[in-house]
């Protein structure tokens, strides 16, 4: 069974880190893309950031560049994303997502497994 | 960047009727390899989001076949022929063709029952 479970999560002060990790059970890791979808309170879901099988092609939402970085570790079937000089507007479930096809270099989408979500609140 | 636009914000519909959604994109989806980079996912509350559609136009595994995606290029549709009271949720388009920009979500789309 495929299983993606997120950690990490909880509340940090403005300014403050946190690292997200998704731990993948029940497929080939290494042969998908991966990404992080969130949803801010009373908003809808926007596209955080995502990275090719290999670990060698990473993107981020522009609202994120130069504060958080996706990373992966496909020897310990994990998906990161250090978050970094966090902001209010960063307060979000974060979900990790799997892409639907092993080994489809052009499909970065097609989201079929999530996890459960990690909520990140970032307050004073 | 490529803006994804949906419509309406809102959708009460009544069981057993039809409900479209509209999902415009500010540039064509069409891959030169002929399929249309756009899914439709639906948010239902307190869970996670699912995917329902892929490609424009196929549906996801275990996905009902009241469910139906149709477009190409900057127009797409969803459609659920007969709506059933567990459609409620909150549904999105999400065009898929990767750039620097990365992926979009559209605005999403509440849909509960009259």
């Amino acid at each position: 069974e495929v299983q993606l479970v997120e950690s990490g999560g909880g509340l940090v002060q403005p300014g403050g880190s946190l690292r997200l990790s998704c731990a993948g059970s029940g497929f080939t890791f290494s042969g998908y893309w991966m990404s992080w979808v969130r949803r801010a309170p009373g908003k809808g879901l926007e596209w955080v950031a995502n990275i090719n099988q290999d670990g060698s092609k990473k993107y981020h939402v522009d609202s994120v560049k130069g504060r958080f970085t996706i990373s992966r570790d496909n020897a310990k079937n994990s998906l990161y994303l250090q978050m970094n000089s966090l902001r209010a507007e960063d307060t979000a479930f974060y979900y990790c997502a799997r892409s639907r096809v092993a080994f489809d270099y052009l499909s970065p989408g097609q989201f079929d497994y999530w996890g459960q979500g990690s909520l990140v609140t970032v307050s004073s | 960047d490529i803006v994804v636009t949906q419509s309406p914000l809102s959708l009460p519909v009544t069981p057993g009727e039809p409900a479209a959604i509209s999902c415009r994109s500010s540039q064509s989806l069409l891959h030169r390899n002929g399929h249309n980079y756009l899914d439709w996912y639906v948010q239902k509350p307190g869970q996670s989001p699912q995917l329902l559609i892929y490609f424009g136009s196929n549906r996801a595994s275990g996905v009902p076949d009241r469910f139906s995606g149709s477009g190409s290029g900057t127009d797409f549709t969803l459609k659920i022929s007969r709506v059933e009271a567990e459609d409620v949720g909150v549904y999105y388009c999400m065009q898929a063709l990767q750039t620097p920009q990365g992926l979009t979500f559209g605005g999403g789309t509440k849909v509960e029952i009259k």
